[in-house]
């Protein structure tokens, strides 16, 4: 299985701050890189997918990069409602794997 | 639009087997264009494809746990189902029914409400 490794697990921010998550494959899944954003006592919802394609609806201040092993998302200027956990998932290999997740909480 | 509901047995104990059913709606298991998918959710482990099946009835099971699992595709009843045999208290988890477009990006774009199970000993 392709091992996703997600850092940091958690991080504290401020209304306004620009956060970055960052996600690590243990092989390559090309660009083949979904992240998702889950809110308590909700299912996750996609945000991005194939690395850098912003799902329909999705506010133009989450963004996402990388190839390879190694991504990235990126939220500039956080809002109230994007405090909540954050997966990233790779559909190159099977099976697709999820990463543990980054939970963004209020500093 | 599409809606998965998952139905089933909230509690099942140590050794015996975990069922559930995904009943669709808003849309035809027939389709070409979606896999079907179980995935589940634990606090320790995180996200977990189970496996997924698609409308012909072929099937893709996580290694991990394919020695353990069926899913099946009931077209007539518009639902899929998850059996799950042997199950320890690590199985305890939310149980999602879910979506995948057939695409050259796949994504998890529908997702049931989730399925609570506990597994007692």
């Amino acid at each position: 299985d392709i091992q996703m490794t997600q850092s940091p697990s958690s991080l504290s921010a401020s209304v306004g701050d620009t956060v970055t998550i960052t996600c690590r494959a243990s092989h390559t899944v090309t660009n083949y890189l979904n992240w998702y954003q889950q809110k308590p006592g909700t299912t996750p919802t996609v945000l991005i997918y194939g690395t850098s394609i912003l799902q329909s609806g999705v506010p133009s201040r989450f963004s996402g990069s990388g190839i390879g092993t190694d991504f990235s998302l990126t939220i500039s200027g956080l809002q109230p409602e994007d405090f909540a956990t954050y997966y990233c998932q790779q559909t190159y290999g099977s099976p697709w794997t999820f990463g543990r997740g980054t939970r963004v909480e209020i500093e | 639009h599409l809606q998965l509901q998952e139905s089933g047995p909230g509690l099942v104990k140590s050794s015996e087997t975990l069922s559930l059913t995904c009943a669709v709606s808003g849309g035809s298991l027939v389709t070409s264009s979606y896999y079907w998918a179980w995935i589940r959710q634990t606090p320790g482990e995180g996200l977990e494809l189970i496996g997924n099946i698609y409308h012909t009835g072929s099937t893709y099971y996580n290694p991990s746990l394919a020695s353990r699992v069926t899913i099946s595709i009931d077209t007539s009843k518009n639902h899929f189902s998850l059996k799950l045999t042997s199950v320890t208290a690590a199985d305890t988890a939310v149980y999602y029914c879910a979506t995948a477009a057939v695409d050259l990006y796949s994504y998890i774009d529908v997702w049931g409400k989730g399925a609570t199970v506990t597994v007692s000993s």
